[in-house]
């Protein structure tokens, strides 16, 4: 399985100051056919189901605000918030699917306001 | 608009077998591509993807619950069944069902939007 290692386990950023949540992954998910990443992340509020919020490691998800990027390659990834909103505050995930069996999650990252 | 609900029994006794039923809307599952997963969250903790069926009928299994699972699709009801057997208290989760992303489609991989509300299964005596 592709073990996917998410750091630090929790976070907690100044409204409008950047946030950095950092993803390492056991073996490289970056496929050499097309030179893309198989990353995902997600952002999952309180009671709330995971919402979809990049994949192909940097690509934005449909009505996700541009303040969100991600970047990185091969096994590590990281997400960024430019400048952090109170709406934020949640838990991250990071999903690999360069393996379909089993698709593999990160243990997740709480982000928190200070 | 995509919308999917998990249903089923919330509590659950040690050994027995439990069925969930996920129903969804704005998308059909006998479209080239199209699929439909089961992930689950232990209270507090990380998610766990379990099962994934395709429009094909072609399904796939977490190698470490394959034993116990069995997903199935009704294309006339517009829903999907994940039954896991031998349940135990450690199976105590948020069992959602999610849709296979578009993008996925020709790649072979998944990853998934949107996700139901899930439904909270717990395993006591």
């Amino acid at each position: 399985d592709i073990v996917m290692t998410q750091s630090p386990d929790s976070l907690a950023v100044s409204l409008g100051e950047r946030a950095t949540i950092n993803c390492k992954s056991s073996q490289s998910v970056l496929h050499s056919s097309n030179n893309k990443n198989y990353l995902a992340w997600y952002q999952q509020k309180p009671g709330h189901p995971p919402k979809l919020i990049i994949y192909w490691a940097s690509t934005r998800e449909s009505g996700v605000p541009d303040r969100f990027s991600g970047s990185g390659s091969g096994t590590d990834f990281t997400l960024t918030i430019s400048s952090l909103q109170a709406e934020d505050v949640a838990v991250y995930y990071c999903q690999q699917y360069y393996s379909d069996t089993p698709i593999t999650f990160g243990q997740g990252t709480r982000l928190e306001i200070k | 608009q995509i919308t999917l609900k998990e249903s089923g029994p919330t509590l659950v006794k040690p050994t027995q077998t439990l069925t969930l039923t996920c129903t969804f809307s704005g998308f059909s599952l006998t479209t080239n591509g199209v699929g439909v997963g089961w992930i689950r969250q232990p209270p507090g903790k990380a998610l766990e993807w379990l099962a994934l069926i395709y429009w094909n009928d072609d399904k796939r299994y977490s190698p470490s619950l394959k034993t116990r699972l069995t997903i199935t699709k009704d294309t006339s009801k517009n829903q999907v069944v994940l039954t896991m057997t031998s349940m135990d208290p450690v199976d105590t989760a948020t069992y959602y069902c999610a849709h296979r992303h578009p993008a996925a489609i020709g790649t072979g991989k998944n990853w998934f939007d949107p996700w139901g509300q899930g439904t909270l299964v717990t395993v006591s005596s």
